[in-house]
């Protein structure tokens, strides 16, 4: 199966909140990282988070870590027309590795 | 900081051709990565350089493509000959190891190859 697996797509109504939602499986990985894909774009690093933390918040965007059970997810409050995009989930592995394996990503879709 | 450039934006080119991908890092940054982004495989990584040497290629297709980086300001990706099954879009990310390990993208180099 997918190293880093995600749904999609995920349509939420402007103003509510989008939660975009991964699992991985090498529980070695060091940092995961959340990336944003516009289209025709490249890809822009949004957030992420170490390996030994459960939590991180940095204004409208929420990253939860479950280590056990290898569950990574990318809240964003208060979704705009603008957040509509593909939203990658790219893991770091441990034991020197030092490139990304990716996600195939989500697309969020913003309804009016 | 101009951020990671890549050129061409656009490659169009026919089956068998030769093609050049160029990329230059964020200054001061000593990782380099190549990676391949297509509708059916998603992104790969296909090779990486620290400090100009590369460590893993094991992402490389096949012997028709070959990356080098001949400093610290510059990388290439080639692909001769070219098929079809080719066209994608290339991304180069650089970072700074191992103090920022943040990866950031260059816009691509989307290749179409007939």
């Amino acid at each position: 199966g997918e190293d880093v697996e995600q749904s999609l797509f995920l349509s939420v109504r402007e103003g509510d909140s989008s939660v975009i939602n991964c699992t991985y499986t090498d529980s070695s990985s060091t940092y995961l990282y959340w990336y944003k894909q516009e289209p025709g774009a490249g890809l822009q690093l949004l957030t992420y988070i170490f390996s030994n933390m459960d939590m991180k918040q940095d204004q409208r965007l929420t990253v939860l870590l479950n280590k056990k059970d290898k569950h990574l997810s990318l809240r964003i409050a208060d979704t705009q027309t603008g957040d509509s995009a593909i939203y990658f989930c790219a893991e770091r592995r441990g034991g020197g590795a030092d490139g990304l394996t990716f996600g195939k990503g989500t697309h969020l879709i913003i309804q009016p | 900081d101009a951020g990671v450039i890549q050129s061409p934006r656009h490659e169009v080119t026919e089956m068998g051709q030769e093609v050049t991908l160029r990329c230059k890092p964020i200054s001061g940054h000593n990782s380099l990565f190549w990676y391949r982004q297509t509708m059916m495989r998603g992104l790969e990584l296909l090779i990486y350089f620290n400090n100009n040497v590369p460590i893993d290629d094991s992402g490389m297709p096949e012997d028709r493509f070959s990356a080098k980086m001949p400093n610290a300001s510059f990388s290439t990706l080639k692909i001769q000959p070219s098929e079809p099954r080719d066209s994608a879009v290339y991304f180069c990310a650089s970072s700074r190891e191992p103090s920022l390990h943040e990866q950031y993208f260059g816009p691509g180099t989307r290749l179409t190859v007939t």
